[in-house]
């Protein structure tokens, strides 16, 4: 069955450093996703990438993001200079289409299995 | 208000009951509904989903959506040790899009 593959599993890294996490999403698929889950709180929505642009994104997605599709498979998000604050489970997402209007459910969100991101 | 509300729990039940999991909202927009299920150290993966307000079945899983309660839930008939997870509601508005939006999850047990 195909899945979305994340990596790494776990991102240890100093306040103030960059990081960059990787993901390859579902083949077929032409929506990517960005979500976090601070421990013990809900998963968040950060960012959406279609046709090789951000489509949508949440105020958490501030300029120290970037996302990038840096060839056919690989989509990675880039936290520049980051913070105690940023220390969460980072989940990529893909799904083959949207939910349009009237009742078609075609947002089928795949998710990986996270990289927990350590700022120390 | 927050936009979607869910007990966290702990919620533990025996193995065979029926589990009954809720989550309320307050957007009125939300039209897309989906149940979620995350097991420890795994990302979300997709359940079930309803539009607008009814039931829907699939196998031990139903879904129900009362619109005008602004209300959801997720029901788990002869619940299995394996059920054991976290479940997250999570909504997309009538406009459709990109984001979706999670409620904060509810941990089951299910003893054996």
């Amino acid at each position: 069955e195909p899945e979305v593959t994340q990596t790494p599993s776990h991102q240890v890294t100093q306040m103030g450093q960059e990081v960059i996490l990787r993901c390859v999403p579902i083949s077929n698929h032409l929506y990517f996703y960005w979500y976090r889950q601070i421990l013990g709180q809900k998963v968040e929505f950060l960012v959406s990438f279609y046709n090789n642009e951000i489509s949508e994104k949440s105020e958490i997605f501030d300029d120290q993001f970037s996302v990038e599709r840096p060839d056919g498979s690989n989509f990675t998000l880039k936290i520049r200079s980051t913070k105690l604050e940023d220390s969460a489970m980072y989940f990529c997402a893909s799904s083959e289409s949207i939910t349009g209007t009237g009742g078609a459910f075609d947002e089928k969100l795949f998710f990986g299995s996270g990289t927990q991101l350590s700022v120390l | 208000q927050k936009e979607v509300e869910q007990d966290p729990g702990p919620l533990s039940v025996p193995e065979g009951a029926i589990v009954s999991l809720n989550c309320t909202y307050s957007n009125s927009a939300f039209q897309y509904f989906m149940w979620y299920r995350q097991y420890s150290r795994k990302g979300p993966e997709l359940l079930m989903y309803t539009y607008s307000s009814g039931n829907k079945e699939d196998g031990r899983f139903t879904a129900q959506v009362d619109k005008s309660s602004k209300y959801i839930s997720l029901f788990i008939r002869d619940s299995q040790p394996s059920d054991s997870a976290t479940y997250l509601c999570a909504m997309i508005p009538n406009t459709g899009g990109f984001k979706t939006i999670f409620g904060a999850g509810t941990r089951l047990f299910v003893k054996a």
